[in-house]
């Protein structure tokens, strides 16, 4: 599992409310992704970060925000949670020659009511 | 990055060869293919790359054909943990950013 931790694995939250997920990784790699995955449309790249503070925008940004202080963690941020977030997580690294294999998470599993 | 076109599902019976295709007949010469696997609830997981020649490693071989246009991702033994959605993700190595597009894949199922 290449060391990538993600935190809660479970969520439960109402409409409106701010959630925070978080990825862990051990082993220091400088790409780092955060993607959803809904029926019916495979895995969407949120955003993804290329270095301490160096982050971009992906696919399906809109709602999202994330942040990246230190290496090892990046964050993921509804700031008011919709129905529409309900969705599984997946977060993940790159590693390998030119860091194009990625390695993904366990994800979370996250509902808005 | 080129589009890759895969069929939607194939069954395969436990213990024999699981032969999966994949079109990308736009593939530019800098480009890779990569093979990623998705278990039911788990993350996708990578399973081998290549570029022109044919590649194995400890989980498949992957056949590229001499135009590259397209590939086939071999499972020598498949079992029934093999079960998965397999994608097939060309990506070129040009540029910084490093995001992997995912398509539909295929939905193979190993019967018993």
């Amino acid at each position: 599992d290449a060391g990538i931790t993600q935190s809660p694995r479970h969520k439960v939250t109402e409409t409106g409310t701010p959630v925070t997920l978080r990825c862990h990784q051990t082993e220091n790699h400088r790409y780092m992704y955060w993607y959803r995955q809904d029926p019916g449309h495979g895995l969407r790249l949120i955003h993804y970060s290329y270095g301490v503070k160096d982050t971009d925008k992906g696919e399906v940004s809109d709602g999202y925000s994330v942040s990246r202080s230190k290496t090892e963690d990046f964050l993921l941020t509804l700031e008011s949670a919709t129905s529409s977030q309900t969705s599984v997580y997946f977060c993940a690294i790159s590693v390998g020659l030119a860091e194009y294999e990625q390695y993904f998470g366990p994800g979370t599993r996250l509902t808005v009511t | 990055d080129a589009k890759t076109t895969q069929p939607t599902s194939m069954d395969c019976a436990e213990g024999r060869a699981a032969n999966l295709p994949c079109n990308h007949s736009t593939i530019s010469g800098n480009e890779y293919v990569y093979w990623y696997r998705q278990i039911h609830s788990q993350g996708p997981q990578y399973i081998i790359h290549g570029l022109k020649n044919n590649e194995t490693n400890e989980m498949a071989s992957l056949i590229i054909t001499e135009d590259r246009k397209s590939s086939t991702l071999i499972l020598p033994h498949a079992t029934l943990r093999d079960t998965a959605v397999y994608y097939c993700i060309v990506r070129g190595f040009s540029g910084s950013a490093r995001q992997l597009t995912f398509g539909s894949g295929t939905q193979l199922t190993v019967l018993p």
